[in-house]
C-alpha cells in the first residue's frame, strides 16, 4: 500500500463547478497535511495547509481532515480555467513530507 | 518570501560524468531535500537533510549522495550519471517541525 493515494485523473470539471480532489494515507502518526498545486513544467507550489480535524477555508479553496478515516480533501469553488493544474497531497511524517503522485484538474471553459 | 534556489534550469550530461545540483535556500530553514519526479511516479525523496553535516537516506537513494557544509546550501551528487537518472530534480526546504515544505524551480537533468 502506498504511503499517500490519490486518483490520477484526469478530473475534468466545467468553469464555475466545484472540484473535489481526494486523498488517502497509511501513517496513523502523520500530523501536518498538504496540499500543493504544480503547473506543467514547473515546481509544486503550497497552497493550503491543514493541521486538525474539520475544513479550513482560504478563499475559494477548503482543505477537508478527518484522521479517524485517513483521509484529506481539496475543494475548489467556482473553479477557473487557470486552476486546471495537477493537485499533489503531502504528509508529513519524521519531518519529510511524503507525496501522493497527483491528481491532474482539467477546467473547461 | 522563501526563496529556494537551485543552479541550474536545464541540464545534459553525458553517461559517466559525475554531477553536481546545488541548491540555496534563504530563509534560514533547517531542513531540506532532494526529491525527482518522473511521469506516474510522482516526487520520490531521494535524501533529506535536518542540520548541518547531517543527511538521512530517502526512498531512492541509490546512485546519489549529498553534501550539506553550510545550512543554506544542500547539494545532490549524482557519483556517475546514467541514463536511467533523466528527471525532474527538485529541491525543497522546510523549518523544523512538521511544517511545510517551500521548493525551487527545479532543474530538468537529462543524461546522454
Amino acid at each position: 500500500q502506498k504511503e499517500v493515494e490519490q486518483n490520477s485523473g484526469p478530473l475534468s470539471v466545467p468553469e464555475g463547478a466545484i472540484a473535489s480532489l481526494n486523498c488517502t494515507y497509511s501513517d496513523r502518526g502523520s500530523q501536518s497535511f498538504f496540499w500543493y498545486r504544480q503547473y506543467s513544467g514547473k515546481s509544486p507550489e503550497l497552497i493550503m495547509s491543514i493541521y486538525s480535524n474539520g475544513d479550513k477555508e482560504d478563499g475559494r479553496f477548503t482543505a477537508q481532515l478527518n484522521k479517524a478515516s485517513q483521509y484529506v480533501s481539496l475543494l475548489i469553488r467556482d473553479s477557473q480555467p487557470s486552476d486546471s493544474a495537477t493537485y499533489l497531497c503531502a504528509v508529513n511524517g519524521f519531518q519529510k513530507l511524503v507525496f501522493g503522485t497527483g491528481t491532474r484538474l482539467l477546467v473547461s471553459p | 518570501d522563501v526563496k529556494v534556489t537551485q543552479s541550474s534550469r536545464y541540464l545534459v550530461k553525458r553517461t559517466g560524468e559525475k554531477v553536481f545540483l546545488e541548491c540555496v535556500q534563504d530563509m534560514d530553514h533547517e531542513n531540506m531535500f532532494w526529491y525527482r519526479q518522473d511521469p506516474g511516479l510522482g516526487l520520490r525523496l531521494i535524501y533529506f537533510s535536518y542540520d548541518v553535516k547531517m543527511k538521512e537516506k530517502g526512498d531512492i537513494p541509490e546512485g546519489y549522495s549529498v553534501s550539506r557544509e553550510k545550512k543554506e546550501r544542500f547539494s545532490l551528487i549524482l557519483e556517475s550519471a546514467s541514463t536511467n537518472q533523466t528527471s525532474m530534480y527538485l529541491c525543497a526546504s522546510s523549518s523544523f517541525g512538521d511544517t511545510e515544505a517551500f521548493f525551487g524551480q527545479g532543474t530538468r537533468l537529462t543524461v546522454v
